[in-house]
C-alpha cells in the first residue's frame, strides 16, 4: 500500500530532552515536507527537500533541524523541544518537485512539558 | 507572503443540498490548486485537483477555479453527513516551497 508513514503517533516529552520524529514514505517520491498545524493557525510549512542531500527552510523552521539521507526518509530533529513546539505535526510527499499535490502521514501529536 | 483566504465557518448546510466552500489566492502565479478534506485529529486526504480555469468534477465533487478573479471554489452535491469536516484549499507552483494552505473551512452537514 502506498503511503506516508510517522512515528511516533503520540509524545509526550519534557523541555530540553531531544527527540525525533521519523517519516518514511514508499512511493519514490523526491519532495518531502514536515508541517506542523496549531488551532487557528493552520498548516504551516517547517522544513521541506526537494531530493536526497537538498533541504530547505519552509515558515516556521526556528528550533527544528531535518535530514535526507535517503529518498524515503525525512527525519524531523527537535533538539531542545520547548513548550511552544507541543502540536500536531505532518510529514507530507509529493512525486514533483514544485506546487503539485502532497500526501500526509498520519501525523504526530507532541506535547512538551 | 503568500496567502490563501478561506472562510472559517462553521457552514451549516442540510443533508441533501449543495455545499459551496471558497477561496481566494494572492499569488498570480499559481499554477495548482488542490482541496483536502480534514476530520478532526486526522490528517489531510486530497479530494480534488484543478489546474486550469473551469470545472472538474469528480463524483459529487466539482472543483471550479478562476485564475483572473484568483478564485477557487468547491462544491459538494447531496451533501452527507460523513462530508462534515474542514476543507482546506492549497495553493502551488511557481515556486520551489511547495504548497500554501488556507486555514480552513468547517463544514457541518445536518441530519
Amino acid at each position: 500500500e502506498a503511503q506516508v508513514t510517522q512515528n511516533p503517533r503520540y509524545l509526550i516529552t519534557v523541555t530540553g530532552k531531544k527527540l525525533t520524529v521519523t517519516c518514511s514514505q514508499n512511493m519514490n517520491h523526491e519532495y518531502m515536507s514536515w508541517y506542523r498545524q496549531d488551532p487557528g493557525l493552520g498548516l504551516r510549512q517547517i522544513y521541506y527537500s526537494m531530493n536526497v542531500e537538498v533541504t530547505d527552510k519552509g515558515d516556521v523552521p526556528e528550533g527544528y533541524k531535518v535530514s535526507r539521507k535517503e529518498k524515503r526518509n525525512f527525519p524531523l530533529i527537535l533538539e531542545s523541544p520547548s513548550p511552544n513546539q507541543t502540536s500536531l505535526y505532518f510529514c507530507a510527499s509529493s512525486p514533483r518537485t514544485v506546487g503539485y499535490e502532497q500526501y500526509f502521514g498520519p501525523g504526530t501529536r507532541l506535547t512538551v512539558t | 507572503q503568500k496567502e490563501v483566504e478561506q472562510n472559517s465557518g462553521p457552514l451549516s448546510v442540510p443533508e441533501g443540498a449543495i455545499a459551496s466552500l471558497n477561496c481566494t489566492y494572492s499569488d498570480r502565479g499559481s499554477q495548482s490548486f488542490f482541496w483536502y478534506r480534514q476530520y478532526s485529529g486526522k490528517s489531510p486526504e486530497l479530494i480534488m485537483s484543478i489546474y486550469s480555469n473551469g470545472d472538474k468534477e469528480d463524483g459529487r465533487f466539482t472543483a471550479q477555479l478562476n485564475k483572473a478573479s484568483q478564485y477557487v471554489s468547491l462544491l459538494i452535491r447531496d451533501s452527507q453527513p460523513s462530508d462534515s469536516a474542514t476543507y482546506l484549499c492549497a495553493v502551488g507552483g511557481g515556486g520551489a516551497d511547495g504548497l500554501t494552505f488556507g486555514k480552513g473551512t468547517h463544514l457541518i452537514i445536518q441530519p
